[in-house]
């Protein structure tokens, strides 16, 4: 499959811990990378590799991998991180990248 | 600090061509370590995924535009440009630039993006 699945909407409640899922073939191969959307702004990375967090990005923040999936996990989650989560990997091939759908956080 | 910037037509008419220039300022433009990208954005969709070219030319696309997508690359102008043709209002989007690095362990982020700029398509 040359796609990456995502839950359309996912909402906590503040303070409370909230994990967003990816499914695909191609992160049997490679890692997840999540970003962060907010309105009118252009995307930002939040989680990429093994758990590797940008400079800038909280530590509530983290990643794991099993199989065909994986997740961000956003422990705390405050009112600043009601946004949509974007999953992306490099395509099966190895040439070319997936985005998922897309994951609304309503906190 | 690395910052990419998009130029183009705000309006493009149906079954022409949508050219965007993306000029690239601070950083190192000519790297392995980058492919330079198109990721384009519905209103109210989410991200695909157009394409990328590397510094020496070398350019990969989404299979699913493959067809109507062309990138090039002016590494002496440090800007890399996009053409979409023919268009149709399904093209309709906010356009991103970005740079897509590759880490020493394989990973690849788009790590700097442009402000994106929007994109419609109508007589």
């Amino acid at each position: 499959s040359s796609e990456l699945t995502q839950d359309p909407a996912v909402s906590v409640a503040l303070g409370q811990t909230v994990s967003i899922t990816c499914q695909g073939d191609s992160l049997r191969g490679y890692f997840a990378a999540w970003y962060q959307q907010k309105p009118g702004q252009a995307p930002v990375v939040v989680m990429y590799g093994k758990n590797i967090r940008p400079s800038g990005i909280p530590d509530r923040f983290s990643g794991a991998s099993s199989g065909n999936t994986a997740s961000l996990t956003i422990a705390g989650a405050q009112a600043e991180d009601e946004a949509d989560y974007y999953c992306y990997s490099r395509g099966s091939s190895g040439k070319g990248v997936l985005f998922g759908g897309g994951t609304k956080l309503t906190v | 600090q690395v910052r990419l910037q998009e130029s183009g037509p705000g309006l493009v008419k149906p079954s022409q061509t949508l050219s965007l220039t993306c000029t690239v300022s601070g950083g190192s433009f000519s790297s392995a370590d980058y492919y330079w990208s198109w990721i384009r954005q519905p209103p109210g969709k989410g991200l695909e995924w157009i394409g990328y070219i590397f510094y020496r030319g070398d350019a990969y696309y989404n299979p699913s535009l493959q067809s109507r997508v062309s990138l090039s690359i002016d590494t002496s102008k440090r800007q890399f440009s996009l053409d979409l043709s023919p268009v149709t209002a399904a093209d309709t989007a906010i356009y991103y630039c970005a740079r897509l690095f590759l880490d020493d362990d394989g990973n690849s982020i788009f790590d700097f993006w442009g402000q994106g700029t929007l994109v419609t398509v109508s007589s």
